[in-house]
Order: C-alpha cells, then sequence, then structure tokens
C-alpha cells in the first residue's frame, strides 16, 4: 500500500513565525501535491512538483513556498504565517511522469495548523 | 476555467436508504472523473473513477457513470450503512489540468442507524 506520511497531526504557531509542513511518500512517485482544506470550499491547490527540483503555483501560492529535494520529500513552508492560513493542509502523491491525469493521488492523513 | 459542482450538504439518511450525491462540471476537452472519500481524522482515499463518457465507475456498492450530454458524475448506492458516514469529494483531471485534480466542496454524509 502507498503510504503519504505527514509529519505533524496538529501544529500551533504564531503569527509571524515561519512554518515548515513535512510530507514523506514511499512509492517512489514522481508527482507530489499540496493541498488546503477548508470548510465549504473543498480541497485547494497550493503548489505540486512533477520532479525533483521542480516546482509549479497550484491556484493559491501566495504566501507559500515548496521545496524538493528528494523524490520521497515534498516540503510546504509558510514563510510568515497568518491567521488566514490556518487550515488542514492535506499532501498528496501519484505516479507518471508530467502528472498523468488519469492516476489516481494518494493522500496523507492532513496536518491541522493553527496560526494564533 | 474547470470546475466541480457538488450538492449543498450535510445528507442524513437512514440505514438502507438509497443515496445519490450530485456532481456536475465544467471542463475543456475530455477530463478525467472522480470520487473520493474523506472518513474522520483521515486523509482522502480514491472511492471510483471514470475516464471516458459512459464509463460506469464502482466500488463497495458505489456507482457513478460519466455523462458527457449533461456533464454530470452523480454519486449513488443502493443502501447506505452507518460506516458510509464521511465526506464525498468529486473532482475531475484532465489534460489542460496536466495531473492536478479539481475538487469540489465535498458533502458530508450523515447515517443513522
Amino acid at each position: 500500500d502507498v503510504k503519504v506520511t505527514q509529519s505533524s497531526r496538529y501544529l500551533v504557531k504564531r503569527t509571524g513565525e515561519k512554518v515548515f509542513l513535512e510530507c514523506v511518500q514511499d512509492m517512489d512517485h514522481e508527482n507530489m501535491f499540496w493541498y488546503r482544506q477548508d470548510p465549504g470550499l473543498g480541497l485547494r491547490l497550493i503548489y505540486f512538483s512533477y520532479d525533483v527540483k521542480m516546482k509549479e503555483k497550484g491556484d493559491i501560492p501566495e504566501g507559500y513556498s515548496v521545496s524538493r529535494e528528494k523524490k520521497e520529500r515534498f516540503s510546504l513552508i509558510l514563510e510568515s504565517a497568518s491567521t488566514n492560513q490556518t487550515s488542514m493542509y492535506l499532501c498528496a502523491s501519484s505516479w507518471g511522469s508530467g502528472g498523468s491525469y488519469n492516476s489516481p493521488l494518494h493522500f496523507g492523513n492532513g496536518t491541522r495548523l493553527t496560526v494564533t | 476555467g474547470d470546475s466541480v459542482t457538488q450538492m449543498e450538504g450535510p445528507v442524513t439518511l437512514s440505514e438502507e436508504a438509497f443515496l445519490t450525491i450530485n456532481c456536475t462540471y465544467t471542463a475543456t476537452g475530455y477530463p478525467s472523473l472522480f470520487w473520493y472519500v474523506q472518513y474522520p481524522g483521515e486523509g482522502l482515499q480514491l472511492l471510483l473513477k471514470a475516464t471516458k463518457a459512459d464509463d460506469k465507475g464502482s466500488n463497495k456498492g458505489f456507482e457513478a457513470t460519466y455523462r458527457k450530454e449533461t456533464t454530470s458524475f452523480h454519486l449513488e448506492k443502493g443502501s447506505v450503512q452507518v460506516s458510509d458516514s464521511a465526506v464525498y469529494f468529486c473532482a475531475l483531471s484532465g489534460p489542460s489540468n496536466t495531473g492536478k485534480l479539481i475538487f469540489g466542496q465535498g458533502t458530508t454524509l450523515q447515517v443513522k442507524p
């Protein structure tokens, strides 16, 4: 079974802090994604990556950056956390070069981030 | 741009009732369509998918048919169980999205014994 592991289930950070959310997958997937989930809005794509050291902006990249130094690890960085970034963050991965559009996503269990 | 619209929730049903969750989409070209389910405290997991018009995806008693003429992918189950209580997300992915999934807002289903 594919396993996508997010390093923390719950995080509480203060406004202005730099926050790192880590995600690791164990199935050698090429593609990795970061979404945020908010009630009534579904999932919105923040950033994604099709290969090591490669990144693409999603629909809501403002206030975030990412890092993919190794194929299995995809980090989401909040450069200066703000209260409107309080949310559930979901990491996902999928196989297929260039983001095969028939390939399902495998999700981690999420990190619930609260910024106070 | 491409988008997915789901029926508003929450949906509350008694055990063994029939379930329909409506999903319609807007997309260029011919997207693939998915239903994902999120159980309490967990991430999303793929429930079923369909990759071309008139395909029927099915899994765990759930079904959905890709209807191009009505741009719909409604989720159905003949007899729900308490264990089906979860949030259900409709999603699409197409060549123009290059592997990214676009999700609907999610529909919460609560099944009472």
